[in-house]
């Protein structure tokens, strides 16, 4: 089915490093969105790239989007124990259905 | 401006009764979507709905599962005869299509437990 693929599944690093995570997806997209969900709540929109860009930031996150080699990374600097959640990627594959992937679960290590 | 609100947040059900979940879109929303979650893992499609219609169920178990998104009111996912392997935690979320662009808006979810 067309969904995302977030890699690793479990990241653990100390706080004040940088994490960084990725996606891979299988077709062609018109947008790509990260998602973050805190233990046992519900998901939050972090930000969202276009297919025709190829970086973004907003406050400490950083997202590259690839679409010849069909993966989007997500960079957290300076990371805080706060960032300790779930990240998930929702690529649009040019319907209007959101679909997610496993998640990569990231700790952060005071 | 109030953010999508699901009730009940915990509902515990005896197996072979029905379960009912709401979800209130954020004011100006007109797509919902509905998933599952278990336990350590992510979350899993299963249905989308504009009002009035269902545009995408294939997510969702042809038997048991039910799904409406009336003109008036919330959305309603119904689960009947539940068994243990309902046990989930439920999301919802509402979008506003602005074209290809759809930022999506999350509930807090419903924990239902099968007893």
């Amino acid at each position: 089915s067309q969904q995302g693929e977030e890699d690793p599944q479990a990241l653990s690093i100390q706080e004040g490093e940088n994490a960084t995570m990725n996606c891979s997806y299988k077709t062609s997209i018109n947008n790509l969105q990260w998602y973050r969900q805190n233990s046992g709540r519900g998901l939050v929109h972090l930000i969202l790239i276009r297919s025709n860009e190829r970086e973004k930031h907003s406050g400490r996150l950083r997202v590259t989007l690839d679409t010849s080699k069909k993966s989007s990374s997500l960079l957290i600097t300076a990371s805080r124990a706060a960032d300790t959640a779930s990240y998930f990627c929702a690529p649009n594959f040019g319907n209007e259905k959101l679909t997610f992937g496993t998640g990569t679960r990231l700790t952060i290590i005071p | 401006n109030a953010g999508v609100m699901q009730n009940p947040r915990h509902l515990v059900r005896r197996r072979g009764q029905e379960a009912r979940l709401r979800c209130s879109p954020m004011k100006g929303h007109s797509h919902v979507y509905w998933y599952r979650q278990l336990p350590e893992e992510g979350l899993k499609f299963m249905v989308y709905l504009q009002k009035e219609n269902i545009i995408d169920e294939s997510g969702m178990p042809k038997e048991r599962f039910s799904a409406e998104f009336p003109k008036e009111g919330p959305s309603i996912l119904r689960i009947q005869q539940v068994v243990r392997g309902d046990s989930a935690a439920y999301f919802c979320a509402s979008s506003h299509y602005r074209g290809e662009n759809t930022e999506a808006f999350f509930g807090q979810g419903t924990r239902l437990t099968v007893v």
